[in-house]
C-alpha cells in the first residue's frame, strides 16, 4: 500500500487554527473509521492525539479535533500554541495492515 | 502506567537477521486486551507498521514484510521480540514497539497505537 498523502508543512501564528489533511483511498481511509493521528517532537516517540477519526484520548487538549470525509481525514489544531510545533502523522487501518501518512511539519510562526 | 523499552544491537550486517526485544513494565502482556506492535521509521521519513502479536501468539504482519518478519512473545519475561531476516541498508531505521488495543468486533484490527517505546536506531552496514 502507498503512504497516505499529507502536506509537507503547515504553519500558523499563535492562536490561529490550522488543518492538516490526510488523503488515502477507498481501501483504507474511505473504508474504515480507524484513522488515528500522532504528534512527534524531534527525537521523541510519536504520541497518540486522535483515534477513530475524531475521539480524543484522556489528557489530550480539546484544541485537537479530527474529522473525515470520503477518502480524506483531517486534523485541526485550534488556538495554536508554541508547543504544538512538531511533526504530525495520520494512520489508517487498511484491512490486515496499517498505512501511515507522509507526515506534516507544523510550524508556529 | 504501561511503559515499553526496546533493546538490541544498533548495528547489523547486510544479509543477517535483525533482532530486537521490547520489555513491558507497568502491565502484563498475558492479561490480554492488547496487541503488541513493532513500527519503524526510516531516517527523516514516515512510519511503517511491521506487525503485532497477541499474548496467545497470534500474529499479524505487514504483507510487504511478511516473508522476512517473525514476532514472538515471552509472557514469563513480559517481553515480545522482532526478527527481520536478510536485512539490507533499506532496513536502517528507528524501530519502535507500541501497544494497540484489540477490537472484539473486528478480529485483527486495532484503533490506535499507544504508548510507544522511545525507539532504537538500527543501522544496517558492513
Amino acid at each position: 500500500q502507498s503512504a497516505l498523502t499529507q502536506p509537507a508543512s503547515v504553519s500558523g501564528s499563535p492562536g490561529q487554527s490550522i488543518t492538516i489533511s490526510c488523503t488515502g483511498t477507498s481501501s483504507d481511509v474511505g473504508s474504515y473509521n480507524l484513522v488515528s493521528w500522532y504528534q512527534q517532537h524531534p527525537g521523541k516517540a510519536p504520541k497518540l492525539m486522535i483515534y477513530e477519526v475524531s475521539k480524543r484520548p484522556s489528557g489530550v487538549s480539546n484544541r485537537f479535533s479530527g474529522s473525515k470525509s470520503g477518502n480524506t481525514a483531517s486534523l485541526t489544531i485550534s488556538g495554536l500554541q508554541a508547543e504544538d510545533e512538531a511533526d504530525y502523522y495520520c494512520c489508517s487501518y487498511a484491512g490486515s495492515s496499517y498505512v501511515f501518512g507522509t507526515g506534516t511539519k507544523v510550524t508556529v510562526l | 502506567q504501561v511503559q515499553l523499552q526496546e533493546s538490541g544491537p544498533g548495528l547489523v550486517k547486510p544479509s543477517q537477521t535483525l533482532s530486537l526485544t521490547c520489555t513491558v513494565s507497568g502491565g502484563s502482556i498475558s492479561s490480554g486486551g492488547y496487541y503488541w506492535s513493532w513500527i519503524r521509521q526510516h531516517p527523516g521519513k514516515g512510519l511503517e507498521w511491521i506487525g503485532y502479536i497477541y499474548y496467545s501468539g497470534s500474529t499479524y504482519y505487514n504483507p510487504s514484510l511478511k516473508s522476512r518478519v517473525t514476532i514472538s512473545v515471552d509472557t514469563s519475561k513480559n517481553q515480545f521480540s522482532l526478527k527481520l531476516s536478510s536485512v539490507t541498508a533499506a532496513d536502517t531505521a528507528v524501530y519502535y514497539c507500541a501497544r494497540a488495543p484489540i477490537m472484539v468486533y473486528a478480529i485483527g484490527a486495532s484503533n490506535w497505537f499507544d504508548p510507544w517505546g522511545q525507539g532504537t536506531l538500527v543501522t544496517v552496514s558492513s
